[in-house]
């Protein structure tokens, strides 16, 4: 069955510290690992990796799969306030049906 | 933009009653999804539909059905609503595998 695993469940920084979330899985030929951002409404799209270890940027975060030890990356540099969000990390694989497996989110809160 | 659209944002129910759910797409995505979104457990897949009148059962279909009778639309119904499925509910389309776009969320109450 597949499996995604993200830590930490739920994290409280200052603003202008830098953040890494963490997202493991478990697929069945891996495809891909998506990150999403949801604050009070829809989730928004924010990386699709598919390659170990090219680092995908914008802005002030970025992200990297490592698809030897089965986890990926997200890194927020000087935070701010509107990065409070639920971070999200889904993984498609090849077989069966074209749906993606999500993790139990991050909630992230940076205070001023 | 993809635009996905939900019928309602707050919805209060009561047990018993049977309740629709509605999706729209506006870029002619094949794929649509339904997802409940509980604290704790992340977003769970109820049902997907990759086809006009294709359906298939997701992580936790019981007490769920759908409807797809046309390529934009997709339907969730809760043929008989109890308070465990008090939940926000998620609805996205994708083409082929790539990213999905979600709709606002409803948040709905059963009491």
């Amino acid at each position: 069955e597949d499996k995604v695993v993200q830590s930490p469940l739920s994290l409280v920084v200052h603003e202008g510290d830098t953040v890494t979330l963490n997202c493991s899985y478990e697929v069945t030929n891996f495809r891909s690992l998506l990150w999403y951002k949801q604050e009070k409404k829809a989730p928004t799209f924010l990386f699709m990796l598919t390659s170990s270890g090219i680092e995908k940027k914008s802005g002030r975060l970025s992200s990297i799969l490592d698809k030897k030890e089965l986890f990926s990356i997200l890194n927020i540099t000087a935070t701010q306030t509107g990065d409070s969000a639920i971070y999200l990390c889904a993984v498609a694989g090849w077989q069966g049906a074209q749906k993606l497996v999500f993790g139990q989110g991050t909630r992230l809160t940076i205070n001023p | 933009d993809v635009k996905v659209t939900q019928s309602s944002r707050y919805l209060v129910k009561r047990t018993g009653e049977k309740v629709f759910l509605e999706c729209v797409q506006d870029m002619d995505h094949e794929n649509m999804f339904w997802y409940r979104q509980d604290p704790g457990l992340g977003l769970r897949l109820i049902y997907f539909s990759y086809d006009v009148k294709m359906k298939e059962k997701g992580d936790i279909p019981e007490g769920y059905s759908v409807s797809r009778e046309k390529k934009e639309r997709f339907s969730l119904i809760l043929e008989s609503a109890s308070t465990n499925q008090t939940s926000m509910y998620l609805c996205a389309s994708s083409i082929g595998r790539d990213e999905q776009y979600f709709g606002p969320g409803t948040r709905l109450t059963v009491t």
